[in-house]
């Protein structure tokens, strides 16, 4: 079966990095995206990755390892606004999404 | 330039009533998807739509289904209600094969009583 795990619930403080892990087994890649949820909102497009290695954009920045299924976000000099769910999700052979329960952050001052 | 449309933003049905939801995609996209994502959980992919045709569909019962204009605009049917099929749907749009593209509507929240 196809498969993403991702921790259910994290906690940092404004100003520090956290990262955010994800793991999948999927019938095929075809890349991995992160997406930024805040409650009762739709879910916003922050990185994609289908080559190993890290992409960086401002804050955030991504990492994937193929061969390990593995990929991580990394967010920087967190900020309150940053409080929200993080989900990520793969894209398998049918370039269908298969997504993770995402990952709720929780900022403290 | 609009974004993603979706209509209403929020409806309550009861067990086995019908509903339909309707999606206007990002303007210039002709690919539209519909997501259902229950209370913590993640999008689960129900159908796609691409020149009118349902081109993908996960693992959903025959009681969803869909439609797309010439428009691409695009509604989702559920029939037979029941109190599980409660959850946020959510519509995306991009272009055909470019899922990097794909922009989210708001959502519609549905509450089935």
């Amino acid at each position: 079966g196809q498969n993403i795990d991702q921790p259910t619930e994290m906690t940092a403080t404004e100003g520090a990095i956290v990262q955010i892990n994800c793991t999948y087994q999927t019938s095929g890649f075809n890349g991995l995206f992160w997406y930024q949820q805040h409650a009762g909102e739709a879910p916003t497009f922050l990185s994609y990755n289908v080559l190993d290695g890290l992409e960086e954009k401002g804050r955030f920045s991504s990492f994937l390892s193929r061969s390990k299924g593995y990929s991580y976000l990394l967010l920087k000099e967190l900020q309150m606004k940053d409080s929200a769910s993080y989900l990520c999700a793969v894209s398998d052979s049918n370039y269908q999404l298969i997504w993770g329960a995402g990952t709720k952050l929780i900022i403290k001052p | 330039d609009a974004g993603v449309t979706q209509s209403p933003t929020h409806l309550i049905k009861t067990r086995g009533q019908q509903v339909t939801l309707r999606c206007s995609p990002k303007s210039g996209h002709d690919t539209v998807s519909w997501y259902q994502q229950a209370l913590g959980q993640g999008p689960q992919f129900i159908f796609q739509y691409y020149e009118e045709e349902e081109r993908q569909r996960g693992n959903f019962p025959d009681r969803f289904s869909g439609h797309q204009f010439p428009n691409y605009s695009s509604e989702l049917n559920v029939n037979a209600l029941l109190l599980g099929d409660s959850a946020l749907y959510l519509c995306a749009s991009s272009l055909m094969g470019d899922l990097r593209e794909q922009f989210f509507g708001p959502g519609t929240r549905l509450t089935v009583l």
